[in-house]
């Protein structure tokens, strides 16, 4: 399986709302990562998890809450977000973590806050 | 801030051309440098992984060359498809697998 799903594929959720991103790899990847791509820019690094540990964050708001519960599974979890968050969130994974392993990425999950 | 530059930032050939793009990326602390086509709709897809100044890598009608000494990477596609219309995105390897994308060159083969 070199796949890497996302769940939900859209989510339209209001500033209040608590919500969370799904990404899941069998893959046996053990860094796992979450990019935000706004439109006509390039995807940027938010969050990268090496053996489900948080490694890198790119000074993202509290407001982003990530969480590897275990080598195959990545949770985004999102509370009072802002209209400007809305973009499409990409997971992507690799093996080991190591510089030069080319990374893996889902379809993504489009993100609307109203 | 790192600087990835890719150009141009679109082009648009007739079915059989061939083109090619460029992506220029900071010379020092060069680790390693990823090219991925996305297509609309679906993820992003690696086509090459380079890390060794000189790199020539071919996959079908694609190719790309690395001169780290330089800072550039081209992108080859040789007797361009319509199959092959798609987003060709650079990322420069530095640190701990981060990986900073340039904003891309989207490519549009007209049959």
């Amino acid at each position: 399986d070199t796949e890497v799903t996302q769940t939900p594929k859209h989510l339209v959720m209001g500033m209040t709302n608590k919500k969370s991103l799904k990404c899941e790899q069998h893959m046996g990847h053990r860094a796992m990562y979450w990019y935000k791509q706004k439109a006509k820019k390039p995807p940027e690094l938010m969050f990268v998890y090496s053996y489900e540990k948080l490694s890198i964050n790119e000074s993202v708001p509290s407001r982003f809450s990530p969480e590897c519960p275990n080598s195959s599974l990545l949770n985004l979890h999102l509370h009072a977000l802002q209209p400007e968050d809305s973009a499409l969130y990409l997971c992507a994974s690799s093996g080991e973590g190591k510089d030069g392993n080319e990374q893996f990425f889902g379809p993504g999950t489009r993100l609307t806050v109203l | 801030i790192l600087n990835v530059e890719q150009s141009p930032q679109s082009l648009h050939v007739q079915e059989g051309d061939s083109t090619n793009f460029t992506c220029s990326f900071p010379s020092s602390n060069f680790y390693a440098l990823h090219w991925y086509r996305w297509e609309t709709a679906k993820s992003p897809e690696a086509l090459f992984v380079m890390t060794l100044n000189g790199d020539e890598k071919k996959k079908g009608r694609i190719s790309a060359t690395l001169n780290t000494k330089e800072g550039y990477s081209y992108l080859y596609i040789k007797g361009s498809q319509p199959e092959d219309s798609a987003t060709y995105l650079c990322a420069f390897i530095y640190g701990y697998s981060t990986l900073t994308f340039g904003k891309g060159t989207m490519l549009l083969v007209s049959p």
